[in-house]
């Protein structure tokens, strides 16, 4: 039973268009985050929730939006795709409000590849 | 700023052999948390190993342990009898009250397993 899990696993779209990526854990953790990680594996939190909180909020351009409609699910919708959003876009929980002090436990990972 | 630095982008080791990974970071605080994360090709991040800064002891765990050096500022990820299953991106991070307890992510050591 996939405790962090993603979808789409892999995503493959044009410039401009809009996509969602949805994630969900059923740790019962209160913390949920985005990271995106880019062709050199270089790892940057984008967002971060507790109890459906927005506690980080890094400094990504504003098409990207997440959504937590509940503490077990945070989704990340990107407007106007650009070819700089190709990357793998990582889910992850945590049991503590902040992620450098736990353990963090990671989804699969969502490759997304701009056209 | 703080920082953390992996100095090596790829190592190689002989199966069964050991390898030592190193990790160098930056901060003024005293207490604080370590980890290293591992991202096999499957691209799952999991945790390896956490160190609490106050712990003189060097976390271990089956065969990973760490030589934790606070005042050099160093924390080393040493594996045992390394197994084809090792290879991997490691990544090593710390969080620290400052800022938030944020994770700080080194660019990670690409590790191959020779067998």
């Amino acid at each position: 039973d996939t405790a962090v899990s993603q979808t789409p696993k892999y995503l493959v779209t044009q410039m401009g268009n809009d996509k969602s990526i949805k994630c969900e854990q059923n740790l019962g953790h209160d913390t949920m985050y985005w990271y995106k990680q880019d062709s050199k594996k270089f790892l940057k939190i984008m967002f971060s929730y507790n109890n459906k909180e927005l506690i980080i909020n890094e400094t990504v351009p504003n098409r990207f939006s997440p959504k937590s409609p509940d503490k077990a699910h945070l989704n990340l919708h990107i407007n106007s795709l650009e070819l700089g959003d190709s990357a793998v876009y990582f889910c992850a929980s945590s049991q503590d409000r902040w992620q450098g002090v736990g353990e963090l436990f990671f989804g699969e990972g969502s490759r997304l590849t701009v056209l | 700023a703080q920082t953390v630095t992996q100095s090596q982008p790829e190592m190689s080791v002989q199966e069964a052999e050991t390898v030592t990974l190193s990790c160098t970071y930056d901060t003024s605080e005293s207490d604080y948390y370590l980890f290293w994360y591992k991202q096999p090709p499957s691209r799952q991040m999991i945790l390896v190993i956490r160190q609490e800064a106050y712990k003189q002891q060097n976390a271990t765990e089956n065969r990973f342990s760490v030589n934790f050096q606070k005042a050099a500022k160093s924390f080393s990820l040493k594996i045992s009898d390394s197994q084809l299953g090792d290879a991997a991106m490691y990544f090593c991070a710390f969080g620290e009250p400052d800022s938030n307890y944020q994770l700080i992510w080194g660019a990670g050591t690409k590790l191959i397993i020779k067998p």
